[in-house]
């Protein structure tokens, strides 16, 4: 299986900072990379598809990159709805397998 | 617009059974691949199964291969999840999960609220 490790496990940030979400997984995946948000209680939302195309309806502010193995979610300007949990998740291959979650808190 | 909702989760002791349903609505759900994607207490996300458009195709995790089953009604636009030999470990919300392809891609774009499954004696 591929495994996906994310970093860091949890951050504190205050509104209007910029957070840097980073994904590595454990062998290459070209850009086959879903990033993910989720608050207490809900379901997870798609949030960015193929390593950096943003799904419709999703605030410019978040944007992803990278390709092979290393992989960013940035959010440029955080927004008191942006504190929730947020995981990478590779589409490669049949076994999809998540990061283990960065949790982003209120500083 | 789009809707997935879960039934059929509660309390089973280990090794007894349960089926969960996912009822879908607002889109063509005979076009999508769909997944059951589970989430224990406190814990991350971890895929569980995933069955095709058609239903010709089916995935399941090791974890859950051999015990679960998954298919879909077309014509009733229901997803199942036949989950038998449940273990302790087993205990999470299942979530029903939109692919965003037919074949099944791996882009989960809409979710269901999720169904809680409880093993334990």
């Amino acid at each position: 299986d591929i495994q996906m490790t994310q970093s860091p496990s949890s951050l504190s940030a205050s509104v209007g900072d910029r957070v840097t979400i980073t994904c590595r997984a454990s062998q290459t995946i070209s850009n086959y990379l879903n990033w993910y948000q989720q608050k207490p209680g809900k379901a997870p939302k798609l949030l960015i598809y193929a390593a950096s195309s943003l799904q419709s309806g999703v605030p410019s502010r978040f944007s992803g990159s990278g390709s092979g193995t290393d992989f960013t979610l940035t959010i440029s300007s955080l927004q008191p709805e942006d504190f929730a949990t947020y995981y990478c998740q590779q589409s490669y291959n049949t076994l999809w397998t998540f990061g283990q979650g960065t949790k982003v808190e209120i500083k | 617009e789009v809707q997935l909702v879960e039934s059929g989760g509660g309390l089973v002791q280990p090794g007894g059974s349960l089926r969960l349903s996912c009822a879908a609505s607002g889109f063509t759900f005979s076009g999508y691949a769909v997944s059951w994607v589970r989430q224990a207490p406190g814990k991350g996300l971890e895929w569980v199964s995933a069955i095709s458009a058609s239903g010709g195709s089916t995935y399941y995790a090791d974890s859950v291969k051999g015990r679960f089953t998954i298919s879909r009604d077309n014509s009733k636009n229901t997803l199942h999840l036949q989950m038998n030999s449940l273990r302790a470990e087993d205990t999470a919300v299942y979530y029903c999960a939109k692919d965003s392809e037919g074949y099944g891609s791996g882009t989960f774009d809409y979710w269901g609220q999720g169904t809680l499954v409880t093993v334990s004696s």
